[in-house]
């Protein structure tokens, strides 16, 4: 059974980064894709991008590129999500999910969701 | 706005049928791009109903089905239930976007 555990809540300043991390356990963690999803409050969801990690180079939606920076440590089975310049609307929570490992593929485990709030 | 098209809401009462939209275009769903179905409830997390058009994964019921046809596809609920009330969200992949994308979602309310 795959869990996928993110790190807490963040409140944050207009203008500076985040960095989210979402540790995975209970299968493979090399071969399938992580992505990052967003919700903001009362919205859909958004994806920002995503990588499997034995490939190392991530996608990123054209929304969040150059903003956004997602990682992977294959040693600690964590990946990772950073978004810079953030401003209120980057107010989300943030969650990473498993793909199958190819394009298109779904989402089939997701981590609980991270919230965090950019404020003044 | 989404890339992909979903009805804000839809609605019916308990042990009718409903079918919610999800409409791309060729570059997405009409290029052949498998698509897939969530059901997420305030609070939580989504959670995925339908994969590959039609496919359930275990443990959802046979209440609920998937179909695709040309820029379009469709989820289908059958014998409505109050637990089924909750968001639901559509999602592909796009070439010309390069990406992953979700249609708007739509709240189903079970009268």
């Amino acid at each position: 059974q795959v869990l996928l555990v993110q790190s807490g809540a963040e409140v944050k300043k207009p203008g500076s980064s985040v960095k989210v991390s979402c540790k995975a356990s209970g299968d493979t963690f090399s071969t399938y894709g992580i992505n990052w999803v967003r919700q903001a409050p009362g919205q859909g969801l958004e994806w920002m991008g995503g990588l499997v990690p034995i490939f190392g180079t991530a996608d990123y939606a054209q929304k969040f590129q150059g903003r956004v920076a997602i990682t992977a440590d294959e040693s600690t089975r964590t990946a990772y999500m950073e978004l810079s310049s953030l401003r209120s609307e980057d107010t989300a929570i943030y969650y990473c999910a498993r793909d199958e490992g190819y394009s298109g593929s779904y989402y089939g485990y997701w981590g609980q969701g991270t919230l965090v709030t950019v404020s003044s | 706005q989404s890339v992909l098209t979903q009805p804000p809401s839809v609605s019916g009462a308990p042990g009718q049928r409903v079918t919610i939209s999800c409409t791309g275009s060729s570059s997405n769903i009409g290029a052949g791009y498998d698509v897939h179905w969530y059901q997420q409830f305030p609070g939580s997390a989504p959670k995925v109903l339908i994969y590959g058009n039609s496919n359930r994964p275990s443990g959802v019921p046979d209440r609920f089905s998937g179909s695709k046809s040309g820029t379009s596809a469709s989820l289908a609920i059958t014998g409505l239930q109050a637990e089924d009330e909750a968001n639901y969200y559509c999602q592909s992949y796009d070439r010309s976007l390069r990406g992953s994308m979700f249609g708007g979602g739509t709240k189903l309310t079970v009268l």
